[in-house]
Protein backbone atom coordinates (compact mmCIF):
# COMPACT_ATOMS: atom_id res chain seq x y z
CA UNK A 1 0.00 0.00 0.00
CA UNK A 2 0.97 3.47 -0.29
CA UNK A 3 3.41 5.13 2.56
CA UNK A 4 5.60 8.74 3.55
CA UNK A 5 8.58 8.45 5.73
CA UNK A 6 9.78 11.43 6.83
CA UNK A 7 12.76 12.17 9.08
CA UNK A 8 12.46 12.22 12.56
CA UNK A 9 12.57 15.34 14.92
CA UNK A 10 12.15 16.84 16.54
CA UNK A 11 14.79 19.34 14.48
CA UNK A 12 15.98 22.43 16.14
CA UNK A 13 17.64 25.13 14.11
CA UNK A 14 18.33 28.63 14.92
CA UNK A 15 16.64 31.85 13.21
CA UNK A 16 17.87 32.26 9.89
CA UNK A 17 19.69 28.76 8.98
CA UNK A 18 18.62 26.55 6.13
CA UNK A 19 15.91 23.94 6.67
CA UNK A 20 15.74 20.97 5.15
CA UNK A 21 12.94 18.01 5.97
CA UNK A 22 13.54 14.68 4.16
CA UNK A 23 10.24 13.16 2.99
CA UNK A 24 9.95 10.01 0.51
CA UNK A 25 7.24 7.92 -0.61
CA UNK A 26 5.75 4.35 -2.15
CA UNK A 27 2.70 4.56 -3.72
CA UNK A 28 1.44 2.91 -6.98
CA UNK A 29 0.15 5.35 -10.09
CA UNK A 30 1.14 9.58 -10.09
CA UNK A 31 0.30 10.07 -6.73
CA UNK A 32 -0.28 14.23 -5.58
CA UNK A 33 1.95 14.98 -2.93
CA UNK A 34 1.73 17.86 0.21
CA UNK A 35 3.06 19.24 2.72
CA UNK A 36 1.36 20.01 5.73
CA UNK A 37 2.01 22.19 8.76
CA UNK A 38 0.08 22.01 12.25
CA UNK A 39 0.47 24.67 14.62
CA UNK A 40 0.64 24.01 18.57
CA UNK A 41 -3.02 23.68 19.21
CA UNK A 42 -4.23 24.05 15.71
CA UNK A 43 -5.67 21.70 13.44
CA UNK A 44 -3.72 21.21 9.96
CA UNK A 45 -3.20 23.38 7.16
CA UNK A 46 -1.53 22.98 3.44
CA UNK A 47 1.75 24.53 3.49
CA UNK A 48 2.46 23.09 0.09
CA UNK A 49 1.03 20.64 -3.28
CA UNK A 50 2.54 19.61 -6.32
CA UNK A 51 -0.10 16.85 -8.78
CA UNK A 52 3.09 15.91 -11.07
CA UNK A 53 6.35 15.07 -11.98
CA UNK A 54 9.28 17.83 -11.64
CA UNK A 55 6.50 20.26 -10.38
CA UNK A 56 7.47 22.47 -7.86
CA UNK A 57 5.26 23.84 -4.54
CA UNK A 58 6.09 27.20 -2.85
CA UNK A 59 4.70 28.95 -0.55
CA UNK A 60 5.63 31.44 2.39
CA UNK A 61 9.25 30.93 1.57
CA UNK A 62 8.86 26.96 1.78
CA UNK A 63 9.52 25.14 -1.28
CA UNK A 64 9.14 21.13 -2.43
CA UNK A 65 10.10 19.81 -5.89
CA UNK A 66 8.40 16.50 -6.87
CA UNK A 67 11.01 14.32 -7.90
CA UNK A 68 9.15 10.91 -9.36
CA UNK A 69 12.69 9.07 -10.15
CA UNK A 70 13.87 9.50 -6.64
CA UNK A 71 10.09 9.32 -4.91
CA UNK A 72 10.81 12.05 -2.94
CA UNK A 73 9.48 15.51 -2.00
CA UNK A 74 11.42 17.26 0.46
CA UNK A 75 10.68 20.54 2.13
CA UNK A 76 13.40 23.52 1.94
CA UNK A 77 13.47 26.78 3.31
CA UNK A 78 16.19 28.98 2.59
CA UNK A 79 15.89 31.25 6.60
CA UNK A 80 13.55 30.28 8.93
CA UNK A 81 12.13 32.16 12.15
CA UNK A 82 10.59 31.78 15.19
CA UNK A 83 7.00 32.15 13.47
CA UNK A 84 7.65 28.74 11.45
CA UNK A 85 8.23 26.28 14.95
CA UNK A 86 5.36 23.86 14.60
CA UNK A 87 4.89 20.39 13.37
CA UNK A 88 5.08 19.22 9.30
CA UNK A 89 3.60 16.09 7.94
CA UNK A 90 4.38 15.26 4.12
CA UNK A 91 1.27 13.58 2.79
CA UNK A 92 0.47 11.93 -0.62
CA UNK A 93 -2.88 11.00 -2.60
CA UNK A 94 -3.21 7.95 -4.51
CA UNK A 95 -5.42 5.12 -5.53
CA UNK A 96 -9.11 5.86 -4.46
CA UNK A 97 -7.68 9.66 -3.31
CA UNK A 98 -6.88 8.09 0.01
CA UNK A 99 -4.25 10.61 2.05
CA UNK A 100 -1.80 8.92 3.61
CA UNK A 101 0.22 11.00 5.84
CA UNK A 102 4.24 10.47 7.23
CA UNK A 103 4.40 10.64 11.28
CA UNK A 104 5.30 14.31 11.17
CA UNK A 105 8.44 16.40 11.99
CA UNK A 106 8.75 18.65 14.89
CA UNK A 107 10.60 21.89 14.19
CA UNK A 108 11.76 24.12 16.89
CA UNK A 109 13.13 27.33 15.71
CA UNK A 110 15.27 29.31 18.42
CA UNK A 111 16.10 33.16 18.23
CA UNK B 1 -11.33 28.78 7.96
CA UNK B 2 -11.52 25.78 6.52
CA UNK B 3 -15.14 24.88 5.96
CA UNK B 4 -14.82 21.20 7.68
CA UNK B 5 -16.70 21.79 11.05
CA UNK B 6 -16.31 19.20 13.42
CA UNK B 7 -18.34 18.43 17.29
CA UNK B 8 -17.80 18.78 19.84
CA UNK B 9 -14.73 19.96 20.44
CA UNK B 10 -14.09 18.57 23.58
CA UNK B 11 -15.29 15.74 25.05
CA UNK B 12 -14.52 14.33 28.42
CA UNK B 13 -16.11 10.49 29.34
CA UNK B 14 -15.42 7.44 31.71
CA UNK B 15 -14.18 3.99 30.40
CA UNK B 16 -16.69 1.88 29.00
CA UNK B 17 -18.92 4.64 27.10
CA UNK B 18 -19.50 5.42 23.46
CA UNK B 19 -19.35 8.93 21.98
CA UNK B 20 -20.45 10.02 18.46
CA UNK B 21 -18.15 12.57 16.61
CA UNK B 22 -19.46 14.41 13.67
CA UNK B 23 -18.17 16.12 10.56
CA UNK B 24 -19.40 18.83 8.19
CA UNK B 25 -17.38 18.55 5.47
CA UNK B 26 -16.79 21.64 2.58
CA UNK B 27 -19.64 22.00 0.65
CA UNK B 28 -19.13 20.13 -2.75
CA UNK B 29 -16.23 17.86 -1.07
CA UNK B 30 -17.54 14.13 -1.52
CA UNK B 31 -14.54 12.53 0.34
CA UNK B 32 -14.17 12.35 3.79
CA UNK B 33 -11.45 10.98 6.34
CA UNK B 34 -10.82 10.68 9.91
CA UNK B 35 -7.84 10.55 11.76
CA UNK B 36 -6.72 10.23 14.87
CA UNK B 37 -3.54 11.95 16.65
CA UNK B 38 -2.13 11.10 20.16
CA UNK B 39 1.48 11.73 21.33
CA UNK B 40 3.07 8.51 21.07
CA UNK B 41 1.36 7.57 17.43
CA UNK B 42 1.25 10.49 15.55
CA UNK B 43 -1.19 10.99 12.75
CA UNK B 44 -3.48 8.06 12.09
CA UNK B 45 -5.46 7.14 8.94
CA UNK B 46 -8.76 5.95 10.61
CA UNK B 47 -11.15 5.40 7.58
CA UNK B 48 -12.40 7.13 4.45
CA UNK B 49 -15.84 7.72 2.74
CA UNK B 50 -16.33 8.92 -0.53
CA UNK B 51 -20.34 9.80 -1.98
CA UNK B 52 -21.25 7.66 1.41
CA UNK B 53 -19.91 4.50 0.57
CA UNK B 54 -16.23 3.58 2.81
CA UNK B 55 -13.06 3.53 0.32
CA UNK B 56 -10.67 2.73 2.58
CA UNK B 57 -9.92 1.54 6.16
CA UNK B 58 -6.64 2.34 8.26
CA UNK B 59 -5.75 1.60 11.89
CA UNK B 60 -8.98 1.62 12.78
CA UNK B 61 -10.17 -0.57 15.95
CA UNK B 62 -13.15 -3.27 15.70
CA UNK B 63 -15.08 -0.70 18.29
CA UNK B 64 -14.99 1.76 16.29
CA UNK B 65 -17.08 2.47 13.40
CA UNK B 66 -17.85 5.70 10.84
CA UNK B 67 -20.58 6.15 8.30
CA UNK B 68 -21.18 9.18 5.69
CA UNK B 69 -24.93 10.47 5.24
CA UNK B 70 -26.85 11.29 2.03
CA UNK B 71 -25.95 14.57 3.17
CA UNK B 72 -22.17 14.03 3.04
CA UNK B 73 -21.34 14.59 6.84
CA UNK B 74 -19.84 11.99 8.45
CA UNK B 75 -19.89 10.36 12.03
CA UNK B 76 -17.34 8.51 14.04
CA UNK B 77 -18.63 6.21 16.51
CA UNK B 78 -16.05 5.10 19.40
CA UNK B 79 -17.36 2.32 22.09
CA UNK B 80 -16.32 0.68 24.96
CA UNK B 81 -13.88 3.28 25.25
CA UNK B 82 -10.13 2.79 27.01
CA UNK B 83 -8.00 5.19 28.70
CA UNK B 84 -5.68 4.90 25.40
CA UNK B 85 -8.40 5.96 22.64
CA UNK B 86 -7.86 9.67 24.54
CA UNK B 87 -6.70 11.34 21.60
CA UNK B 88 -7.47 14.26 18.71
CA UNK B 89 -9.62 13.13 16.48
CA UNK B 90 -9.53 15.34 13.25
CA UNK B 91 -11.84 15.22 10.24
CA UNK B 92 -11.03 16.40 6.83
CA UNK B 93 -12.71 16.45 3.27
CA UNK B 94 -11.61 16.81 -0.54
CA UNK B 95 -12.85 16.57 -3.57
CA UNK B 96 -10.82 15.11 -6.69
CA UNK B 97 -7.68 13.56 -7.28
CA UNK B 98 -5.26 16.71 -7.11
CA UNK B 99 -7.32 18.53 -4.52
CA UNK B 100 -6.08 18.89 -1.08
CA UNK B 101 -7.53 17.73 2.27
CA UNK B 102 -9.10 20.43 4.06
CA UNK B 103 -9.06 19.88 7.75
CA UNK B 104 -11.25 20.93 10.82
CA UNK B 105 -10.38 21.90 14.04
CA UNK B 106 -10.55 18.80 15.94
CA UNK B 107 -12.30 16.98 19.18
CA UNK B 108 -9.83 16.43 21.63
CA UNK B 109 -11.19 13.29 23.19
CA UNK B 110 -10.64 12.70 26.82
CA UNK B 111 -11.32 9.08 28.31
CA UNK B 112 -11.03 9.11 31.95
Amino acid sequence: GDSVTQMEGPVTLSEEACLTINCTYTATGYPSLFWYVQYPGEGLQLLLKATKADDKGSNKGFEATYRKETTSFHLEKGSVQVSDSAVYFCALKGGYQKVTFGTGTKLQVIP
Amino acid sequence: DSGVTQTPKHLITATGQRVTLRCSPRSGDLSVYWYQQSLDQGLQFLIQYYNGEERAKGNILERFSAQQFPDLHSELNLSSLELGDSALYFCASSVGREGEAFFGQGTRLTVV
